[in-house]
């Protein structure tokens, strides 16, 4: 079946410093790949979304960029800002109706 | 902004009884959605739905029921709760294949 990896389960960065969640995945279909953020006491919502391969795809300054080759969907930003705390979910759909979420990943940015 | 509206936003249970959690959506959205989120293990799929009178097992349905009457309405019903069933939940709604989730603010829910 489908999976997803997140292998950081806590990210602690200094505020100003760029950040890197990792995200790999498994399916034998067609990929679309999502990030949701969960601030605290929060609904998760939708950060990112892509399913086209080696773009680019940016929103309110985090970006993600899917690699087929590589089953990854690494999330980046170039300076984390302390509203960035949150819980980070990479998810997974294959043309399906369900979404396969990851672990998650926290992230604490300190002052 | 879609709406995703859940009830009651938390709960005390007792082991063995019975525990009802309602969701409503007014999005018009076809699939609906019940996750739950323990820590370490992320948001995994209990039931999900994608028409009215109609539910679909998820990757860890046991000890769950699920119920849609109409398109707006979704429950997730614990027949014998269970400590192990202490989570949180999430109901979502989403107009389709591929598309995001839009999740309601979560039940809390603590069995004793």
């Amino acid at each position: 079946g489908d999976s997803v990896t997140q292998t950081e389960g806590l990210v602690t960065l200094t505020k100003g410093l760029p950040v890197m969640l990792n995200c790999t995945y498994q399916t034998t279909y067609s990929p679309f790949l999502f990030w949701y953020v969960q601030h605290l006491n929060e609904a998760p919502k939708l950060l990112l979304k892509s399913s086209t391969d080696n773009k680019r795809t940016e929103h309110q300054g985090f970006y993600a960029t899917l690699h087929k080759s590589s089953s990854s969907f690494h999330l980046q930003k170039s300076s984390v800002q302390l509203s960035d705390s949150a819980l980070y979910f990479c998810a997974l759909s294959n043309m399906g109706y369900k979404l396969t979420f990851g672990t998650g990943t926290s992230l604490l940015v300190d002052p | 902004e879609a709406a995703v509206t859940q009830s009651p936003r938390s709960k005390v249970a007792v082991t063995g009884g019975k525990v009802t959690l309602s969701c409503h959506q007014t999005n018009n959205h076809d699939y609906m959605y019940w996750y739950r989120q323990d820590t370490g293990h992320g948001l995994r799929l209990i039931h999900y739905s994608y028409v009215a009178d109609s539910t679909e097992k998820g990757d860890i349905p046991d000890g769950y029921k699920a119920s849609r009457p109409s398109q707006e309405n979704f429950s997730l019903i614990l027949e014998l709760a269970s400590l192990s069933q202490t989570a949180v939940y999430f109901c979502a709604s989403s107009p389709g294949h591929n598309e995001r989730l839009f999740f309601g603010h979560g039940t809390k829910l603590s069995v004793l």
